[in-house]
């Protein structure tokens, strides 16, 4: 079956370093693929995608590249602030609908 | 523009207890999605709807879960005879038609089972 496998936590960065956070899948198709991030007290909210190979997904800073080769899908942000502490989840569509996660990836930025 | 509405926010319960959990999706949006986050099993799907049907009910744990969609819109999960292993958040989220768009989720309902 479908399955993500992202880098263990937790992660402490101090301000301005740089952030890879791994993620690689198993998927029998050709599945999209997605960073989720979790604030403290908040919700999932979307953070960028990539429907297929090639494919970079960027947003706040952050970017990923869709690697079928590899089959990853690795996190990036050229340099960190404290805001951006939260739970990173990887996760997979194959197919029209559900999405598989992984275990999330704790990041915390240190002023 | 609205987002994905869920309530109550905050369930507590007595072991035994029926609940039931609202999802209100983003307008025009086809697919509905419920998911649960534990601690000790991350996020686990539970069921899908396109419109009010759910061709994927494979993540329900037992038949004491159900859930409905109605009118291509709202949905409920119903937890019957709850115990303390269904203590968890239950995430609900929609998306538009078609693999790709990603899912648009809720803030969650956070039950606790006495």
């Amino acid at each position: 079956g479908d399955s993500v496998t992202q880098m263990e936590g937790p992660v402490t960065l101090s301000e301005e370093a740089f952030l890879t956070i791994n993620c690689t899948y198993t998927a029998t198709g050709y599945p999209s693929l997605f960073w989720y991030v979790q604030y403290p007290g908040e919700g999932l909210q979307l953070l960028l995608k990539a429907t297929k190979a090639d494919d970079k997904g960027s947003n706040k800073g952050f970017e990923a590249t869709y690697r079928k080769e590899t089959t990853s899908f690795h996190l990036e942000k050229g340099s960190v602030q404290v805001s951006d502490s939260a739970v990173y989840f990887c996760a997979l569509s194959d197919g029209d609908y559900k999405l598989s996660f992984g275990a999330g990836t704790t990041v915390t930025v240190r002023a | 523009g609205a987002g994905v509405s869920q309530s109550p926010s905050n369930k507590v319960t007595e072991k035994g207890k029926d609940v039931e959990l609202r999802c209100d999706p983003i307008s025009g949006h086809t697919a509905l999605y419920w998911y649960r986050q534990s601690l000790g099993q991350g996020l686990e799907f539970l069921i899908y709807f396109q419109g009010n049907s759910a061709p994927d009910k494979s993540g329900l744990p037992s038949d004491r879960f159900s859930a409905e969609r109605t009118g291509g819109s709202v949905s409920t999960l119903t937890i019957q005879r709850t115990q303390q292993e269904d203590s968890a958040v239950y995430l609900c989220a929609s998306s538009p038609q078609g693999q790709g768009f990603g899912q648009f989720f809720g803030p969650g309902t956070r039950l606790t089972v006495l």
